[in-house]
């Protein structure tokens, strides 16, 4: 069974519009988890990620994800998108010892003018 | 750059042939991870190393694969008789010391085609 689900592999976008990609956990992942981004031709970067304490975690480039414990969610949003954060986006989460990463399945995020 | 390397960024070879990368981590980093990402899907956790100790193996890495990281530093990732199935981005991350609070930086990956 997958362990991290991204509902969504592709969305598609106009500029300065509201996003949210979802990502879904089961029980077999650790409430640590994460958000990775991928543009183009680029390694994998941490965009944000939840351990405990605030249920809204925010990244510096106005991304924010919310832990939502009794709908096992982690959706990523952003109020207003712009071209340059057109890129994969990686939803992933702790599984079993060595806090090795199980990632989703990814979505990608098309910005268009 | 200081961050995660892998080399090389490219590999085509043909079925049958042995291929090996490697990867430096970020300096100080003691623990390392491979993963491998096929077309359309995300990474999959194949092995890591705390220090020179390699802790996990996932079911994926069959016994045509290797991985050594014999001095705690850069680590390489041997396929030997590659096949068709074995096409795909394989990267490497490290992080300091493991801690679930630990980030997990990645390099750019090597992409590997098998003809």
């Amino acid at each position: 069974a997958q362990s991290v689900t991204q509902l969504d592999s592709q969305v598609p976008v106009f500029e300065e519009a509201p996003v949210e990609l979802r990502c879904n956990y089961s029980s077999s992942v650790s409430v640590y988890l994460f958000w990775y981004v991928q543009y183009p031709n680029q390694g994998l970067q941490l965009l944000l990620k939840y351990l405990s304490g605030s249920t809204l975690v925010e990244s510096i480039n106005g991304f924010e994800a919310e832990f939502n414990k009794s709908q096992t969610s982690f959706h990523l949003r952003k109020p207003s998108v712009h071209i340059s954060d057109t890129a994969e986006y990686f939803c992933a989460g702790i599984t079993g010892g060595g806090n090795k990463l199980t990632f989703g399945t990814g979505t990608q995020l098309k910005v268009e003018l | 750059d200081t961050g995660v390397s892998q080399d090389p960024r490219h590999k085509i070879t043909k079925r049958g042939q042995n291929v090996t990368f490697r990867c430096d981590p970020i300096s100080e980093h003691n623990r390392l991870y491979w993963y491998r990402q096929t077309l359309g899907q995300g990474p999959e956790f194949l092995t890591y190393f705390q220090n020179e100790a390699q802790l996990e193996k996932s079911r994926l890495l069959s016994d045509r694969f290797s991985a050594e990281r014999p001095k705690g530093s850069f680590s390489t990732l041997e396929i030997q008789r590659t096949e068709q199935g074995d096409s795909a981005m394989y990267l490497c991350a490290s992080s300091v010391s493991g801690g679930s609070e630990d980030e997990q930086f990645f390099g750019p990956g090597t992409r590997l085609t098998v003809l």
